[in-house]
């Protein structure tokens, strides 16, 4: 099971594009990189996933380069409200491994 | 759009009295499965289950069980709490695959004393 890295926290303003990376360097060829964001006392919410180059919908962009190693997550003009903790998970089947996600704090 | 319900929503027990927290879903999803959420340690699965009589473990087991009788309810049971499974658990379907979007339960906050 692939494990991922990403920084603990990351402060930003509101407005601002919000870039947050992840590095999975054990990525299988089946996985999928997926994104969750989660608030205060709530289940995590899904916003995004991947699989190569670039995902976009109506919440976030994913950017994942060719050797699949690493993925971004991009937050665009981000408010107060996109202040929770986001993980990323490498998902294959049945088990989901979140860590301990970055803590995203968007100051006004 | 999916419902994961689960109660209680809060519980204050003592150790050794014997607790059921209930997960029901409404969306048919034949994977359900457990996390429990600590400070500092993220979420950690405990359980999980592919169909109806179907359960493994997963990555922290001990002191819990499940039982998946039927596909909507996948209950969680400590047979005899420890204040060490003090913390915020939930209960989530879906996520049988590398696409299968997960979705998580509002959450239980249990206290052992």
């Amino acid at each position: 099971l692939a494990k991922t890295t990403q920084p603990i926290s990351m402060d930003s303003y509101e407005g601002q594009e919000v870039n947050i990376t992840c590095s999975h360097n054990n990525i299988a060829t089946n996985d999928y990189i997926t994104w969750y964001q989660q608030f205060p006392s709530q289940g995590p919410r899904f916003i995004i996933q991947g699989y190569k180059t670039k995902v976009t919908n109506e919440v976030a962009s994913l950017f994942i380069p060719a050797d699949r190693k690493s993925s971004t997550l991009s937050l665009p003009r981000v408010s107060l409200s996109d202040t929770a903790v986001y993980y990323c998970l490498v998902i294959g089947t049945y088990k989901y491994i979140f860590g301990t996600g970055t803590r995203l704090k968007v100051l006004a | 759009e999916a419902q994961v319900t689960q109660n209680p929503r809060y519980l204050i027990t003592v150790t050794g009295k014997k607790l059921t927290v209930t997960c029901s879903q409404n969306m048919n999803h034949e994977y359900m499965s457990w996390y429990r959420q600590d400070p500092g340690l993220g979420l950690r699965q405990i359980y999980y289950s592919m169909n109806v009589e179907v359960t493994d473990k997963g990555d922290v087991p001990e002191g819990y069980k499940v039982s998946r009788k039927e596909k909507r309810n996948f209950p969680l049971i400590l047979e005899s709490p420890s204040p060490n499974q003090t913390s915020l658990y939930f209960c989530a379907i879906g996520g049988a695959g590398s696409t299968d979007t997960q979705y998580f339960g509002p959450g239980t906050r249990l206290t052992v004393l």
